[in-house]
């Protein structure tokens, strides 16, 4: 399998503009997470998701962060309008099964700086 | 509230030497653990972990970690490190039957030549 794949690797943008994450998650897993990895706070997780449908959101900062799954193979994670304080590396992860105690499969991350 | 704390957030170590990496985790429900490394400029790849069952476990290249509970512990050793063991180690806590992982803010050990 290819593991779970990020896009873009790395984005760069300016302050107010719309900023689009992209995961793949491994074919066949159940369960995708989004975090967000910054120096100071560390591995925070934002969302997840079971069988496409959002679990947990109290992650998610605020209002300008969104995130969506449309179907078993693709998620994407918004935010609109971006600010200095977003940049960040963003990583997906994905999970075999339902409420298990299973591992996590990280993607590579998106590095996000926003000037 | 469930928490993880590393202790150390760099640890440095001469190739060849022992190591261990601090975890201790507060949570008042039962607990499963995982030990996460992250090489530079990558995802995070499992390690080891515990689930239930016997307090020690080991990973596939020389790494154990022991689930102490009455220390409310999961420390990470290795009795002789290699360069190639270089990179940032994260602690993960996770309770019940919920797939929500706590991550701790990780240690960075850097082995030297």
């Amino acid at each position: 399998d290819a593991g779970v794949i990020q896009s873009p690797r790395h984005e760069v943008t300016e302050m107010g503009q719309e900023v689009t994450l992209r995961c793949k998650p491994i074919s066949g897993h159940n369960s995708l997470f989004w975090y967000r990895q910054t120096m100071m706070r560390g591995l925070e997780l934002l969302i997840y998701f079971n069988n496409n449908v959002p679990i947990d959101d109290s992650g998610m900062p605020e209002d300008r962060f969104s995130a969506k799954m449309p179907n078993a193979s693709f998620s994407t994670l918004k935010i609109q309008p971006s600010e200095p304080r977003d940049s960040a590396v963003y990583f997906c992860a994905s999970s075999p099964r339902t409420g298990r105690r299973d591992t996590q499969y990280f993607g590579p991350g998106t590095r996000l700086t926003v000037l | 509230a469930q928490s993880v704390t590393q202790l150390d957030s760099q640890v440095p170590v001469f190739e060849e030497a022992p190591v261990e990496l601090r975890c201790n985790y507060s949570s008042s429900v039962s607990v499963y653990l995982f030990w996460y490394v992250q090489y530079p400029n990558q995802g995070l790849q499992l390690l080891l972990k515990y689930l239930s069952g016997s307090t020690l476990v080991e990973s596939i290249n020389g790494f154990e970690a022991e689930f102490n509970k009455s220390q409310t512990s999961f420390h990470l050793r290795k009795p002789s490190v290699h360069i190639s063991d270089t990179a940032e180690y994260f602690c993960a806590l996770g309770q019940g039957g919920s797939e929500k992982l706590v991550f701790g803010k990780g240690t960075k050990l850097t082995v030297n030549p």
